[in-house]
């Protein structure tokens, strides 16, 4: 099993729709969950940091479920911009920084 | 701020070569830099943890001698692609972590070996 996995997509969207990607991690250490954009042939960009309360910003909140072992990205009003792929990034267990990132989920949003 | 500041962007180098790549944090020091590799439609993959002032630690699968990194400073690290050969090329990409915040990424040196 890999340590951090994701649904590629492609997910195609129209514009205006809610979108939900969910990433599950198999280390039940973790203990710092993030969610990256990455636009093509471009360095990850820091979207969010996902809190255990759950955290929004904006038209994006992030979700953590530790019982399950998954964290979700969901995306309210899509925008053309949002076209993207979405990591997540998982921290490797308490006290690390290495992150482990899953192959990423890409979004197209449609006109 | 936070910036992280990766060169060159790309580079293009025959089999056999060496490549150097530099990773700096421009405005805050960084005792710990990462390292990833990542191939096209597919996952940044850690290669390496870089130390200021000790030898870097290396994922399972990737070759010390062949990647060699050196963190000399807290604002600079280092990767060396050695005897490169095509199955070298990828985006690599810097990542290093100042103070309580996140990650932050260089903007990634995109390496093609002929």
């Amino acid at each position: 099993r890999k340590e951090v996995e994701q649904d590629p997509g492609p997910f195609n969207v129209p514009e205006g729709a809610t979108v939900a990607f969910n990433c599950t991690y198999s280390n039940s250490a973790s203990q710092s969950f993030f969610w990256y954009r990455q636009d093509c042939r471009k360095e990850p960009k820091l979207l969010m940091s996902v809190y255990s309360s759950g955290n929004e910003d904006g038209r994006f909140t992030a979700q953590l479920n530790r019982a399950s072992q998954y964290i979700s990205l969901l995306i309210r009003d899509s925008k053309l911009s949002d076209s993207a792929t979405y990591l997540c990034a998982v921290n490797r267990g308490s006290g690390t920084y290495k992150y482990i990132f899953g192959t990423g989920t890409r979004l197209k949003v449609l006109a | 701020g936070a910036v992280v500041s990766q060169h060159p962007s790309w580079v293009i180098c025959k089999s056999g070569t060496s490549v150097k790549i530099e990773c700096r944090s421009l405005d805050f020091q960084a005792t710990t830099m990462f390292w990833y590799r990542q191939f096209p439609k597919q996952s940044l993959m850690l290669m390496a943890t870089s130390n200021e002032g000790s030898k870097a630690t290396y994922e399972q699968g990737v070759e010390k001698d062949k990647f060699l990194i050196n963190h000399a400073s807290l604002t600079l690290s280092t990767l060396t692609v050695t005897s490169a050969h095509p199955g070298d090329s990828s985006f690599y990409i810097c990542s290093a972590k100042g103070g309580d915040s996140p990650l932050h990424f260089g903007n990634g040196t995109r390496l093609t070996v002929t």
